[in-house]
C-alpha cells in the first residue's frame, strides 16, 4: 500500500461545478498536510496548507480527518483556469525530513 | 527574489554516459530535496538535505545516483552509467526548514537517455 494515495481521476467538470478530492495517508504519526497544485509540464506550487481545523481561501476549503487518515480539497465555482493535477503531500515531522506527495488528481474543467 | 533555478533545462545523453545536474535554491533556505518524475507519474522521493545534518538518501534508487550539497547551498545530482529508465524530469526543491514548510520548486531538469 501507498503511504499517500489519491484517485487519479481524470475529473472533468463544467464551469462553474463543484468538485472534491480526497486523499488517504497511511501513517497515523503524520503531522503536516498540504495541496499543490500542478500545472502541465509545470512545476508543483503550493495551493494550500491543510490544518487540523480546516481552512479556506476563496473557491478553496481544505479539511484534514485524522480518524480516517484522509484529507480532501473542495472547489467551488470551478474555472477553466482550475484545469491542473492536485497533489496531496503528507509529512511525518512539523520541521524536519522528508514529504511524500501523492501521484496527483486531474482536473479538467470544460466551458 | 530569485526562485530555484536548475539546469540544464534539458539534456539528452546516451546509454551509459553519466550526467550532472544542478540545483541552486533559495538563499538562505536549509532545506532542500530531489524528486523524479516520470511522464504522468507522481515525485518519486529521491533524497533530501537539511543543514548540516547527515542527507536522507533512502529514496536513491540505486548505487549509480549520488547527490551532494556544497556550502550549504548549491546541490549536484549525478547519475553514472545512464539507463534508459533514468529518462524523467528531476525536480529540486528548496524550503526554509524541511517537512511541514512550503517547498519552492526548480522547473526541472529533463533528462533523456538515448
Amino acid at each position: 500500500r501507498k503511504e499517500v494515495e489519491q484517485d487519479p481521476g481524470p475529473f472533468n467538470v463544467p464551469e462553474g461545478a463543484t468538485v472534491a478530492f480526497n486523499c488517504t495517508y497511511s501513517n497515523s504519526a503524520s503531522q503536516s498536510f498540504f495541496w499543490y497544485r500542478q500545472d502541465c509540464r509545470k512545476e508543483p506550487k503550493l495551493l494550500m496548507s491543510v490544518y487540523s481545523s480546516g481552512n479556506e481561501d476563496g473557491r478553496f476549503t481544505a479539511q484534514l480527518n485524522r480518524a480516517s487518515q484522509y484529507i480532501s480539497l473542495l472547489i467551488r465555482d470551478s474555472k477553466l483556469s482550475d484545469s491542473a493535477t492536485y497533489l496531496c503531500v503528507v509529512s511525518r515531522n512539523t520541521n524536519a525530513g522528508k514529504s511524500t506527495f501523492g501521484d496527483g488528481t486531474t482536473l479538467t474543467v470544460k466551458p | 527574489g530569485a526562485g530555484v533555478s536548475q539546469s540544464p533545462s534539458n539534456k539528452v545523453t546516451e546509454k551509459g554516459k553519466d550526467v550532472e545536474l544542478r540545483c541552486d535554491p533559495i538563499s538562505g533556505h536549509t532545506a532542500l530535496y530531489w524528486y523524479r518524475q516520470s511522464l504522468g507519474q507522481g515525485l518519486e522521493f529521491l533524497i533530501y538535505f537539511q543543514g548540516n545534518s547527515a542527507p536522507d538518501k533512502s529514496g536513491l534508487p540505486s548505487d549509480r545516483f549520488s547527490a551532494e550539497r556544497t556550502g550549504g547551498s548549491v546541490s549536484t545530482l549525478t547519475i553514472q552509467r545512464t539507463q534508459q529508465e533514468d529518462s524523467a524530469v528531476y525536480l529540486c526543491a528548496s524550503s526554509i526548514g524541511g517537512a511541514g514548510n512550503e517547498q519552492f520548486f526548480g522547473p526541472g531538469t529533463r533528462l533523456t537517455v538515448l
